[in-house]
């Protein structure tokens, strides 16, 4: 099993749409966890945490369920400028810090 | 918070040739990382960098690559003896480090071997 997997999509979906995305990880152990958002041929930017109970930015909410060894994202009302590769990021804290990235989901928001 | 800078933001090299790869962090930073992208894949770990020490490292971060900070300041990957499968983005990343750990990117070198 891949320590973080991902649906690579794409997700093409109409302006106003709601859309979701999950990812799993593997490490029981993982302790942070997070969305990325990343533009073609750019720097991953962080889009949020995910906490244990739940939480919302805006038109973004993450979920997070230790149990099922799962994260969620929720996209509502998506704009044109969602689209972009969403990754999910696990953060082991193995000691060293080492943070493992999905490959990534894929959305295309179109008009 | 300021992210880090890297430099160059493009380079070229021939295969065989050394490459180094700075970034230049704000001084009270204590947790750097390296990651890796190529074209086309996902973001790679390649090694992270506590309190001038390398404090975990990937498979990939073999006796090819080095991480220095030789002057307190500007956090170097070197890369000996180039291989066109070395052609990727390589960003320079920060953290809190704080229990939540949140990692904040550069806007990456892009690295050319031909």
């Amino acid at each position: 099993r891949k320590e973080v997997e991902q649906d690579p999509g794409p997700f093409n979906v109409p302006e106003g749409a709601t859309v979701a995305f999950n990812c799993t990880y593997s490490n029981s152990a993982s302790q942070s966890f997070f969305w990325y958002r990343q533009d073609c041929r750019k720097e991953p930017k962080l889009l949020m945490s995910v906490y244990s109970s739940g939480n919302e930015d805006g038109r973004f909410t993450a979920q997070l369920n230790r149990a099922s060894q799962y994260i969620s994202l929720l996209i509502r009302d998506s704009k044109l400028s969602d689209s972009a590769t969403y990754l999910c990021v696990v953060n082991g804290n193995t000691g060293g810090f080492k943070t493992i990235f999905g490959a990534g989901t894929r959305l295309f928001v179109k008009a | 918070e300021p992210e880090v800078t890297q430099t160059p933001s493009h380079q070229v090299t021939q295969m065989g040739q050394e490459v180094i790869l700075r970034c230049v962090p704000i001084s009270n930073h204590l947790y750097f990382y390296w990651y890796r992208q190529i074209l086309g894949q996902k973001v790679e770990f390649l090694v992270s960098f506590y309190n001038n020490e390398i404090s975990e490292k990937s498979e990939i971060f073999d006796d090819q690559f080095s991480v220095e900070r030789p002057d307190g300041s500007n956090f170097t990957l070197k890369i000996r003896s180039t291989k066109l499968e070395d052609s990727a983005m390589y960003f320079c990343a920060r953290s809190t480090g704080d229990s939540g750990n949140t990692i904040y990117f550069g806007e990456g070198s892009w690295l050319t071997v031909v």
